[in-house]
């Protein structure tokens, strides 16, 4: 079955360090990968993603993502953590469903933690 | 922002009754979605769009029911509201030429009580 794992409920950083959030995925074919983030009490917003090309992808707020195929990741980083990214992250993966459509698969959600 | 709106944007309900969530986009977006959101379970999808009068079914589509008469409103519909149901409701829409690119609206907070 096709799926996204975000193995990390909850990420504790302290602010100027840096921060990973980790999400793996398991889809046939060649999927497209995707980054969104949650404030509290909103929509979600678009981040990043990645459909071909190099590897590292760079997005909004200074955050970048990192593809690699052999380790079906797509993990998202940032050098340099702010309170204010303090949110729930959600990785998703599209790929193609039994129909031949494609639809975006949702990691669980990890949430982060900024401290000053 | 993508021009997506949602109304109400809060509802409290008793259980049985029926529901109507809209959303509303002002760019002529063809494909329109439907999710809900719970602890622990992410983001699943209910309902989506690919047209007017063109819907399908997603990963939870019991009790829930769909209406797309128009390119900018997709209507959701609970036909009888239960207190499973009680949720967080995101409309989404997806741009196209930005390879599955989704963006949502301010969400609807349902409670069924």
């Amino acid at each position: 079955a096709q799926s996204v794992a975000q193995p990390e409920d909850q990420v504790n950083v302290a602010e100027g360090n840096p921060l990973t959030v980790k999400c793996t995925y398991s889809v046939s074919g060649n999927p497209y990968l995707f980054w969104y983030v949650q404030y509290p009490n909103r929509g979600l917003q678009f981040l990043l993603k990645y459909i071909t090309g190099d590897n590292l992808v760079k997005g909004s707020y200074g955050f970048e993502a990192e593809f690699n195929k052999s380790q079906t990741s797509f993990h998202l980083k940032k050098p340099s953590a702010l309170v204010s990214d303090s949110a729930l992250y959600f990785c998703a993966v599209s790929a193609f469903n039994a129909g031949n459509n494609r639809k975006l698969i949702w990691g669980l959600g990890t949430s982060l933690a900024v401290n000053p | 922002d993508a021009g997506i709106t949602q109304s109400p944007r809060h509802k409290v309900t008793e259980t049985g009754t029926p529901v109507t969530l809209r959303c509303h986009q002002t760019e002529n977006h063809r494909y329109m979605y439907w999710y809900r959101q719970d602890p622990g379970h992410g983001l699943r999808l209910i309902h989506y769009s690919y047209g007017v009068k063109d819907t399908d079914k997603g990963e939870v589509s019991d009790g829930y029911s769909v209406s797309r008469s128009k390119t900018e409103d997709f209507l959701l519909t609970l036909e009888s509201a239960t207190s499973s149901q009680t949720s967080v409701y995101f409309c989404a829409i997806r741009k196209a030429g930005e390879g599955d690119t989704q963006y949502f609206g301010p969400g609807t907070r349902l409670t069924v009580l």
